[in-house]
Order: C-alpha cells, then structure tokens, then sequence
C-alpha cells in the first residue's frame, strides 16, 4: 500500500514565524508535490519536485520554499508566515498514473 | 499551456438520479484523464483513470470515457447515492520529460434524500 505521510497535523503559528511542514513517501516515487486547499480554489500546486535535490515552483510559489533532501523526504517551508497563508495543505507522491495524497496538514496563522 | 475545466462547483442531486459531472481538458499533448474522490476531512485518492485502449474505466458505480475529439472526461453514474456526496477532482497528466499533473477546479456534489 503506498504510503505518504504529514507532519504535524495541525499547526498553529504567529505571523512572522518561521514554519516547517514534512512529507515522507515509502513508495519510491520520484515525484513530490506540495498544495494547498481552500475552499472555491480546489488543490493548487505551490512546489514539486523531480527527484531528490530538485525542486520547482508551481503555480502559486510565492512566501513559500521548498527543499527535497531525499527521495523519501519533501518539506514545505513559509520563512515569514502570514494569515494568507492559513489553509490546508496536501502532499503527494506520484507516477504518471497516479497521485497519492498524505493526510493534509491544517495551517492557522494567527 | 495544459489546463482542466470543471464548470459546475457544486451539484445538488436527488438520491436515485443519475449523476453527470463535466470536466474538459486543453493539451497539446495526449494526456491521461483522471477523477480522484475526496470526502470529508479526507484527502484525494483516485476513482478512474482513462486508458489508451477504449476501455470505459469504472469504479464503485462510477465511469468516465475520454472523448478526445471533444476533449472531454465526463463522469457518470446512473443512480447517485447519499455517500457519493465529496469533492471531485478531474486531472490530467502529460509527459514533457517528466510527468506533468494539472488539477481541475473541483465540483462538489451533494447528494440529498
């Protein structure tokens, strides 16, 4: 069973705050990605990245980073976090075929 | 560029009516379509994938056929249930060296009794 999973779950963060979400795949894929959801937007992609050492602006980068150290591990980091930036977000791991999404990770910046 | 257009952001429907949910694509590539599922407090996870070989995917009732001449991915059910109410998805993805997945806006269906 393919396996993506997010951490923390849940985090709450002040304005200005550095914060650092975690994504972790077991399925040996080479492609990662990182949205956000909110609601009337649907999934919008913030990074992605190819393989390990790469990655690449989606379609809304901006005040976030991203760093893919290893095949396994893709993290999503907001240096300057703002209430903009409370949300949901997702992270998948995938093939041409398919998308496996992680669990999500719920953001509030106060 | 690639793109995917859901029209409707949210169906209301009727337990026992069919279910039609519209998705149109644009790539001057030949993608694969995709519809991915998400409930409640969940996250996506894939219900149909579209296959080069002009079979009609189906799953849990639902089915989908890639209709390249109209560049259409429409999903159906003849009879939508109370459980069938979550957030659908119609992607594609493309090969440009690497895969490329585009996601559509999303459609909300909501399934009363």
């Amino acid at each position: 069973e393919a396996a993506v999973t997010q951490s923390p779950r849940n985090k709450v963060a002040v304005t200005g705050g550095k914060v650092t979400l975690s994504c972790n795949q077991t399925n040996n894929h080479n492609n990662m990605y990182w949205y956000r959801q909110d609601t009337g937007h649907g999934l919008r992609l913030i990074h992605y990245s190819y393989g390990a050492g790469s990655t690449e602006k989606g379609d809304i980068p901006d005040g976030y980073k991203a760093s893919r150290p290893s095949q396994e591990n893709f993290s999503l980091i907001l240096e300057l976090a703002t209430p903009s930036q409370t949300s949901v977000y997702f992270c998948a791991s995938g093939d041409r075929v398919e998308q496996y999404f992680g669990p999500g990770t719920r953001l509030t910046v106060l | 560029g690639d793109s995917v257009t859901q029209t409707e952001g949210l169906v209301t429907l009727t337990e026992g009516l069919p279910v039609m949910l519209n998705c149109t694509y644009q790539s001057t590539y030949s993608p694969f379509l995709f519809w991915y599922v998400q409930h409640l407090n969940e996250a996506p996870k894939l219900l149909l994938k579209s296959f080069t070989d002009n079979k009609r995917p189906e799953h849990q009732g639902f089915h989908a056929t890639l209709h390249k001449s109209s560049s259409s991915f429409h999903l159906q059910k003849s009879s939508a249930q109370l459980s069938d109410s979550a957030l659908y998805y119609c992607a594609l993805s493309v090969n440009t060296g690497n895969y490329k997945y585009v996601f559509g806006a999303g459609t909300r269906l909501k399934v009363i009794a």
